[in-house]
């Protein structure tokens, strides 16, 4: 158990639907970073908070918002659904910036 | 447009044996990070690596990081079957995180 707990584990959903996948990170860890990982796209990095604060952006769609919370957990919430999004969803976090990264089990996303 | 390029994109190897995971990258970074994955499951960071010349092992698996020839590698030794993984090296771009493409390795008893 990395200590980082992802929430759900199983989303299915329609097009066009919104949804949020919830991340808590462990204890003490600062950063937190989601990920998606698909098929035909690979592992893809898509935003990065230290301590409330976004600090590195990847191939975030406009359609996808993230934010962390004062206690530090964070939100991913995807909007406009489209079958393509249809992917693992991963979490991780570190304690630090440039340190070992935890990662949570997983959303899996099917967009029916 | 940058590339993390990985290969061997597939490993097969007999237990007992080395072999040698490349990532080529094509930007300037002095800092890269290997995962590994396993079937069905997340990910585990393996490695972080944050300057040139930068070596770390653990168990059979060494990473090293060379930033000049935007290289790194990470050899294994005397491979085992729990080895069997995807591995996966990162690129850090400090505003973003680039992957490479994974090397899926299976190591046969």
């Amino acid at each position: 158990d990395s200590g980082v707990t992802q929430t759900p584990k199983h989303l299915i959903t329609a097009t066009g639907q919104r949804v949020t996948l919830r991340c808590s990170p462990r204890s003490g860890d600062l950063s937190v970073y989601w990920y998606q990982q698909s098929l035909d796209q690979g592992l893809q990095f898509l935003i990065q908070y230290y301590n409330g604060e976004e600090r590195a952006k990847g191939n975030i769609l406009e359609r996808f918002s993230a934010q962390q919370f004062p206690d530090l957990h964070s939100e991913l919430n995807l909007s406009s659904l489209e079958l393509g999004d249809s992917a693992l969803y991963f979490c991780a976090s570190s304690v630090d910036l440039n340190e070992k990264l935890f990662f949570g089990s997983g959303t899996q996303l099917s967009v029916l | 447009e940058l590339k993390v390029e990985q290969n061997p994109l597939f490993l097969s190897m007999q237990e007992g044996k080395n072999y040698t995971i490349y990532c080529n990258y094509s930007t300037t970074s002095d800092r890269l990070y290997w995962y590994r994955q396993d079937p069905g499951k997340s990910l585990e960071s393996l490695f972080v690596l944050l300057s040139n010349g930068a070596v770390k092992q653990e168990g059979r698996l060494m990473a090293s990081l060379d930033t000049k020839a935007r290289l790194s590698t990470l050899h294994i030794t005397a491979a085992v079957h729990d080895l069997s993984a995807t591995y996966f090296c990162a690129v850090d771009l400090y505003t973003s995180y680039i992957f490479g493409t994974g090397t899926r390795l299976k190591v046969l008893a």
